[in-house]
């Protein structure tokens, strides 16, 4: 079974480091780009960005260019996405989801992790 | 950016009925690279329909999904329960962001 499992929830303070994760199983890790998806509270849908864990090319939305990274180790089939100074407004839930066709940039996302919730709160 | 406009925000209707979704472009989507997705309280987004009309492996056939360039739509023939939910567009031919729509919320009237 095709599978993206994702790390635990976060309750974090401003200014604090994170590193959230998904890690893929029951398919060609490195073969299918991955995305990260952000969801606030209530709210709907935005893109952040993909990485190709073949060879790491990453792609941004520009709205979350230089705010969060997004990387791969393939030695362990797991994407992850950080911040360096978390912000209040970065509270929401994070999902990752996988590219329906191996290879292809251009694609819907077909699997989704089940979501990790950032709670960032002083 | 393609900014993905959806209505309406909220429709009411009952078992048994046709709902009808719509997705507006603010430019074409290339290759008619336009995604439907179902989103249920506290679950994860689900594939409906890929490449405008394409329904997703497991998908029942009462969805389907037709349009191209800057007009799409997604249509539920027969309403079951466990369809009442919120459903996103998104297109992917473009480069960085792959815009999602702003969601129409389908409930039970």
């Amino acid at each position: 079974e095709v599978q993206l499992v994702q790390s635990g929830a976060e309750v974090k303070k401003p200014g604090e480091s994170l590193k959230i994760s998904c890690k893929g199983s029951g398919y060609s890790f490195t073969s299918y780009w991955i995305g990260w998806v952000r969801q606030m509270p209530g709210k709907g849908l935005e893109w952040m960005g993909i990485i190709y864990p073949g060879d790491s090319d990453t792609r941004y939305s520009p709205s979350f260019q230089g705010q969060v990274t997004i990387s791969a180790d393939k030695s362990i089939s797991t994407a992850y996405l950080q911040w360096s100074s978390l912000k209040a407004s970065d509270t929401a839930m994070y999902y990752c989801a996988k590219h329906r066709d191996s290879g292809s940039y251009y694609r819907a996302f077909d699997i989704w992790g089940q979501g990790t919730m950032v709670t960032v709160s002083s | 950016e393609i900014v993905l406009t959806q209505s309406p925000g909220t429709l009411s209707l009952s078992p048994g009925e046709r709902a009808t979704l719509s997705c507006r472009a603010s430019q074409s989507v290339s290759s008619s690279y336009l995604a439907w997705y179902q989103q249920k309280p506290g679950q994860a987004p689900r594939l409906l329909i890929y490449g405008a009309s394409s329904r997703a492996t497991g998908i029942p056939d009462r969805f389907s999904g037709s349009g191209s360039g800057t007009d799409f739509t997604l249509t539920i023939s027969r309403l079951e329960p466990e369809d009442f939910a919120v459903y996103y567009c998104q297109q992917y031919g473009s480069s960085p962001p792959r815009t999602f729509g702003q969601g129409t919320k389908l409930e039970i009237k």
